[in-house]
């Protein structure tokens, strides 16, 4: 069966540290891999979006990997801040269904 | 601009009630959709609008109608609904159905009693 699985329910990391949040997949082949913030009671607010033929995309703070062989990203933030907390979701393309998928979630949580 | 916006933000309602969930954007995106979300659970895409016309719809109970007046707007109507439809109701768009990225409203509070 299909499935996407993000590490943890929640990680807790002290500010300044990297955080790296795990999204893994089966029996999919996805032409990308999308990463959302979500805030307790708001809506998913997309962060990065990373190809099948890429490896790695940046975006200040945020660094996203895109693994097809291993089925798996990695999401990491640097520098953490305690605003940085949220729930991280992550979401890939059902192939040729037109149809966005989301992972769990990874609740991060970054102390002072 | 560039936001998703619904209405209500919290909505109570007893199961016997009929109301309406409203969503509006007004990006030129022409594929919308509305998700369901449990606590600690991920979105679940219950419906997709690809120029106004349903494109999607996973088999969700008849007591949900989705409808889409025009471009811009996007309503749920809900009636006989049930204590476990109780929910974060999330409203999207993007530029056409397919496109990677989804913009999301921040999401109608619904309450069944």
């Amino acid at each position: 069966s299909q499935k996407i699985e993000q590490n943890s329910e929640a990680l807790n990391i002290q500010e300044g540290k990297t955080a790296t949040l795990t999204c893994n997949y089966t029996n999919y082949s996805p032409a990308y891999l999308q990463w959302y913030r979500q805030d307790p009671g708001r809506g998913p607010v997309f962060l990065l979006l990373i190809r099948e033929n890429e490896k790695e995309k940046r975006k200040e703070r945020l660094k996203v990997t895109f693994d097809t062989t291993l089925k798996q990203s990695l999401f990491h933030i640097t520098a953490s801040q305690p605003a940085d907390s949220a729930t991280y979701l992550c979401a890939l393309d059902e192939t040729g269904g037109f149809k966005t998928i989301f992972g769990a979630g990874t609740r991060l949580f970054v102390k002072a | 601009d560039t936001e998703v916006t619904q209405t209500p933000k919290h909505l109570v309602m007893g199961m016997t009630n009929k109301k309406s969930l409203k969503c509006e954007q007004h990006m030129g995106h022409r594929a919308m959709y509305w998700y369901k979300q449990k606590a600690k659970k991920p979105p679940e895409l219950m419906f997709v609008y690809s120029y106004e016309k349903l494109s999607i719809n996973e088999s969700v109970p008849s007591r949900f109608s989705p409808e889409c007046p025009n471009s811009s707007l996007l309503n749920l109507h809900l009636h006989a609904l049930q204590p476990e439809d109780s929910a974060l109701y999330l409203c999207a768009s993007s530029h056409r159905r397919g496109e990677e990225t989804q913009y999301f409203g921040p999401g109608t509070r619904l309450l069944v009693l």
